[in-house]
């Protein structure tokens, strides 16, 4: 399976919204409901924070939000912190995406 | 509350072999597919290698396939991972995590990694 497609970096001032998309096909992403996102500090483990396309698991702000249309799911982090500066990856089935540095100027 | 707790990685020369443990505790292992994955320096995450709850079914990405063998022991909450004829593309930090297969499909819960670097 080849990897989903995300853009490498995205950004957004404190308090701004901004979404990162993740591009798949109709045998991963399109296909079903199994999308998760995941967010990376520098040098730490990764940590879930969307599952089943939207759903947050306990304890993740509901600043972050998922979606989906055909092919392509988004996560949407609103109302910036300087926190949520890290990496953030997608993955569907297993497959992951190239990962988005999401930049908080 | 859920602990994954990798050991045994380390620096190996290429053709070497190295084995990675997953120490699991706070849920009930056996009722939980698990994977490896890993992080190559500065770069995504790849999904290496899963293993079924009761290790009926294994599944291994291709650029291990032949070389890289999962495994698990459910009386000890234990997963590991043998590597074989290792390469220096293999150098990354290998995290296990657990994979909630018959649920919501995700990897919601992942050790802290063990970084393996193969080098001459």
């Amino acid at each position: 399976q080849s990897a989903l497609t995300q853009p490498p970096s995205a950004s957004g001032s404190p308090g701004q919204s901004v979404t990162i998309s993740c591009t798949g096909t109709s045998s991963d992403v399109g296909g079903y409901n199994y999308v998760s996102w995941y967010q990376q500090h520098p040098g730490k483990a990764p940590k879930l924070m969307i599952y089943e396309v939207s759903k947050r698991p306990s304890g993740v702000p509901d600043r972050f939000s998922g979606s989906k249309s055909g092919n392509t799911a988004s996560l949407t982090v609103s109302g910036l912190q300087a926190e949520d500066e890290a990496d953030y990856y997608c993955s569907s089935y297993g497959v992951f995406g190239g990962g988005t540095k999401l930049t908080v100027l | 509350q859920v602990q994954l707790v990798e050991s045994g990685g380390g620096l190996v020369k290429p053709g070497g072999s190295l084995r990675l443990s997953c120490a699991a505790s706070g849920f009930t292992f056996s009722d939980y597919y698990m994977s490896w994955i890993r992080q190559a320096p500065g770069k995504g995450l790849e999904w290496v290698s899963y293993i079924s709850s009761s290790s009926s079914y294994t599944n291994y990405a291709d650029s291990v396939k032949g070389r890289f063998t999962i495994s698990r022991d459910n009386a000890k909450n234990s997963l590991y991972l043998q590597m074989n004829s290792l390469r220096a593309e293999d150098t990354a930090v290998y995290y296990c995590a657990r994979w909630d297969y018959y649920g919501s499909g995700s990897y919601d819960y992942w050790g802290q990694g063990t970084l393996v670097t193969v080098s001459s």
